[in-house]
């Protein structure tokens, strides 16, 4: 994909405030939507994820909204904490055209102020 | 929980040397999944394997090939290194039902070419 270097987006929050992480995905037909959190020299940590049959899912403190209309995701964290702050990635599947394998949307770089 | 196992955490080559990356899945998870993320960059996927045979390539060098053994950890070889290869190496494993299902990340390999 298109590179954006070093040079990631960011979003600079309020401890307490809630966040909101936007993500634009390429692919109409995909089936299966997943947010990850990647905190420096770690792996992708899973969040949440959402089918394309749906569009909205919760869980503790975090919502992801689909919008297939206009192929939009977002992440929203409630009352965000210091430990939320990393890069947010997240990545679609298509299962008709692939196994399985993630496509990664850019990176959203998250800094928490205390 | 046991997590998806990488060795090593650290390489260092030489231009032109090879190098072979370990991954050993979260246990009883059948599919394994290598990608690529350069400085900044989002994760790119190489590679994929189910039940021990290779079941999707992405954007994976010729240079470069895999496999999965009968015990389902997974290697990637690397050879004839390049400055470019230099990047965080991720596998990530799935649950059984071939990659339908979420995918778990291990902590990477960070591989850097002299």
């Amino acid at each position: 994909g298109e590179s954006v270097g070093l040079h990631l987006p960011t979003l600079s929050v309020q401890e307490g405030d809630n966040s909101i992480i936007n993500c634009a995905y390429s692919n109409s037909a995909s089936d299966y939507f997943i947010w990850y959190k990647q905190e420096s020299g770690k792996g992708p940590q899973f969040i949440i994820d959402i089918r394309s049959n749906m569009d909205k899912r919760q869980g503790q403190r975090v919502t992801v909204l689909l919008n297939k209309t206009v192929k939009h995701l977002s992440l929203q964290i409630a009352a965000t904490q210091p430990g939320d702050s990393a890069v947010y990635f997240c990545a679609e599947i298509d299962y008709g055209g692939s196994q399985g394998n993630l496509i990664f949307g850019k990176g959203t770089k998250l800094s928490v102020k205390p | 929980a046991a997590g998806v196992i990488q060795s090593p955490r650290h390489l260092i080559k030489e231009k032109r040397e090879t190098a072979t990356l370990k991954c050993y899945p979260i246990p009883r998870h059948d599919t394994v999944y290598w990608y690529q993320q350069g400085p900044g960059q989002d994760p790119q996927f190489l590679i994929s394997f189910y039940e021990k045979m290779q079941s999707d390539k992405g954007s994976i060098p010729d240079r470069f090939s895999a496999q999965q053994f009968s015990d389902y950890h997974s290697e990637l070889n690397m050879s004839s290194l390049e400055l470019g290869d230099s990047a965080l190496y991720f596998c990530a494993s799935s649950l059984p039902g071939g990659g339908t299902d979420t995918q778990y990340f291990g902590p990477g390999t960070r591989l850097t070419v002299l």
